[in-house]
């Protein structure tokens, strides 16, 4: 089966600009995660999607990110406006419930620079 | 926030060593997992074991859980150079929700 799909792989931008990113998770799992994995530490879950609803963003930081699942398959991940502490990989991934017993799996990332 | 912290940090053994990651968490878990990073890459669940599930193999991968002291174990035996990676637990709290809590990783290096 074809992996959790993510776009764009790399993203430099400047302070207080704009950026968003894509992800396409495998077919047919219903739950979405996006984490932000700064570098030399674990992931950290952003927001997490059942469907095209949303199940936990508590560590969302809701004054400049935002996302989305229209349609409860594709997601977007934004960031409006980028802060220096923003630079870090933003992870994608899916499973197929939201059950605890079901693995996820993630996508490569989209690495994020910020100037 | 990281529920859990790895031990070590980082790792360097050679090919056909063991090699042995532990894992302590801090609240009471519906099951614990273990994934691998490559650089660059995304993460690779490896193995998951239930809060009252004490030992666990897969392969090459052996996992303890002991609840009372919070804390898990991860042996890879014969290790390759192909298993040069950063190594995570994750823990699933007592919540019902799938929300997954990693640890800060070990990095492991396996020289030829």
């Amino acid at each position: 089966e074809a992996g959790v799909a993510q776009s764009p792989r790399y993203k430099i931008i400047e302070k207080r600009q704009s950026v968003a990113f894509w992800c396409n998770p495998i077919s047919g799992h219903a739950t979405l995660y996006w984490y932000q994995q700064i570098l030399g530490q674990g992931p950290k879950l952003l927001i997490q999607f059942q469907n095209n609803g949303v199940v936990d963003d508590s560590q969302l930081p809701k004054d400049r990110f935002s996302a989305e699942r229209l349609k409860g398959v594709d997601s977007t991940l934004k960031i409006q406006p980028a802060k220096l502490e923003d630079s870090a990989v933003y992870l994608c991934a899916s499973s197929s419930s939201v059950l605890s017993n079901q693995p996820q799996h993630f996508g490569d990332g989209t690495r994020l620079s910020i100037l | 926030s990281q529920q859990g912290e790895e031990d070590p940090q980082a790792l360097s053994i050679q090919e056909g060593e063991n090699a042995t990651m532990n894992c302590s968490y801090k609240t009471s878990i519906n099951n614990l997992q273990w994934y691998r990073q490559n650089s660059g890459r995304g993460l690779v669940h490896l193995i998951l074991i239930r809060s009252n599930e004490r030992e666990k193999h897969s392969g090459r991968l052996r996992v303890t859980l002991d609840t009372s002291k919070k804390s898990s174990s991860l042996l890879i035996t014969a290790s390759r150079a192909a298993d040069t990676a950063s190594y995570f637990c994750a823990t699933v709290p007592n919540t019902g929700f799938q929300k997954l809590v990693f640890g800060t990783g070990t990095r492991l290096l396996v020289s030829p």
